[in-house]
């Protein structure tokens, strides 16, 4: 099974800097089949980010995704407080399918 | 796409529950789709797929042998027979288009496991 690390726990940023959110996993993603996700309170999840840098559709290009192999990274540019949630990475180059265990980000 | 969960609600330990999950707005019969959990204040857990038309099905080791996952494709619908629930199946449990990641998820329906 592939364990998937995210890092920080919580990430407390002002409107309009940058976050950058890491996803670390215990062997290489097949086909760097690595997808990220948001979640609000109260809401399911949405797919942002599938094939580690392909933005899902209607997702705004402020959400980026990069990374290979082991290591990860979900950026989030010019951050507002709407943004505020959890992201979740998903690994699925691998059985079964597993998911990081978030990274809460907080809006100042 | 609209994916509607139905079937949640309170249940002992080692009872039984079926959820269902309707699906519209996308060709359900080619789509792959699974179920997806989530503890109370915890994260999300993958529980089980299935394929669109094969009906080639997965699941977490924790639920093999307890749960069943199938489909009816003529009713849009997927399904989940959970049975000897454990305190630890309570969640939150959402359906999903799948295609080894969830590109669409329902609201979900709440599962509560206990005495």
């Amino acid at each position: 099974e592939i364990v998937l690390t995210q890092s920080p726990g919580t990430l407390s940023l002002s409107p309009g800097e940058r976050a950058t959110l890491s996803c670390r996993a215990s062997q290489s993603v097949s086909g760097n089949n690595l997808a990220w996700y948001q979640q609000k309170p109260g809401q399911p999840p949405r797919v942002l980010i599938y094939g580690a840098f392909s933005r899902a559709t209607g997702i705004p290009d402020k959400f980026s995704g990069s990374g290979s192999g082991t290591d990860f990274t979900l950026t989030i540019s010019r951050l507002e407080p709407e943004d505020s949630a959890v992201y979740y990475c998903q690994q699925y180059g691998g059985s079964p399918r597993t998911f990081g265990q978030g990274t809460k980000v907080e809006i100042k | 796409v609209q994916l509607l969960e139905s079937g949640g609600g309170l249940v002992q330990p080692g009872g039984s529950l079926r959820l269902s999950c309707e699906a519209s707005g996308f060709s359900f019969p080619t789509h792959g789709m699974a179920w997806v959990r989530q503890a109370p204040g915890k994260g999300l857990e993958w529980v089980s797929g299935i394929s669109g038309s094969t009906t080639d099905t997965y699941y977490i080791d924790s639920v093999k042998g307890r749960f069943t996952v199938s489909r009816d494709n003529s009713k849009n619908t997927m399904y989940l027979q959970m049975n000897s629930l454990r305190a630890e199946d309570t969640a939150v449990y959402y359906c999903a288009k799948w295609d080894g990641y969830a590109h669409d998820w329902g609201q979900g329906t709440l599962v509560t496991v206990s005495s």
